[in-house]
């Protein structure tokens, strides 16, 4: 079992370029979260997708979407980046109905210059 | 914003002793997790307690949760050199549509050989 696999793990982009990262969940998973970890901080909530849709989103703009395939895989795409953005971004996977333990990947590092 | 406030920010002890870390939170919650994560790297899940659940242990871990102080702690007994890491508290409340983690700012923790 591979378990969560993100790519890719590290990016430079330049601001105001789009950026999409990529997520594969842990076998038998149906559900996708996506987390923005800044330095020093804490993670938080972006989006969830679950049967190829976003359930829930956090507090974040609209430059951020995302996208689940029928295989559960996921993509998280960031338009006109800033550098705010720089930033690891965690992928979680789980399974609906269970306890919501998550699984997550080692993350994709993200450097907006 | 996080919901959760970890304390303290960071800690530093030596092999063998024990290291207890605190978590409060805000909002009523389903249950609440544990996670470890090294050098900035992929979160690890290390232990889940329901909101019906006052304490639970796991080898060197053992978990207590107060709801009606909206608190619990991490205690980790018999310290190793290779629990050095950043530990953080998660908070799963349920909407209707699914639930998310709510991450606290994290203890760094600092087991010196």
């Amino acid at each position: 079992d591979a378990g969560v696999t993100q790519s890719p793990t590290h990016l430079i982009k330049t601001r105001g370029q789009q950026v999409t990262l990529r997520c594969s969940p842990k076998s038998g998973h149906d559900t996708v979260s996506w987390y923005q970890q800044a330095l020093g901080q804490g993670p938080q909530f972006i989006f969830q997708y679950y049967e190829e849709e976003e359930r829930q989103r956090g507090n974040f703009p609209d430059r951020f979407s995302g996208h689940q395939f029928p295989n559960y895989s996921s993509e998280l795409n960031v338009n006109a980046l800033l550098l705010g953005d720089s930033a690891l971004y965690l992928c979680a996977s789980s399974f609906v109905g269970q306890s919501y333990a998550a699984f997550f990947g080692q993350g994709t590092r993200l450097t907006v210059v | 914003s996080q919901q959760g406030e970890e304390d303290p920010q960071a800690l530093s002890i030596q092999e063998g002793e024990n290291a207890t870390m605190n978590c409060s939170y805000k909002t009523s919650i389903n249950n609440l997790q544990w996670y470890r994560q090294n050098s900035g790297r992929g979160l690890v899940h290390l232990i889940l307690i329901r909101s019906n659940e006052r304490e639970k242990h796991s080898g060197r871990l053992r978990v207590t949760l107060d709801t009606s102080k909206k608190s619990s702690s991490l205690l980790i007994t018999a310290s190793r050199a290779a629990d050095t890491a950043s530990y953080f508290c998660a908070t799963d409340y349920r909407e209707t549509s699914g639930s998310r983690l709510t991450f606290g700012e994290g203890t760094q923790l600092t087991v010196n050989p």
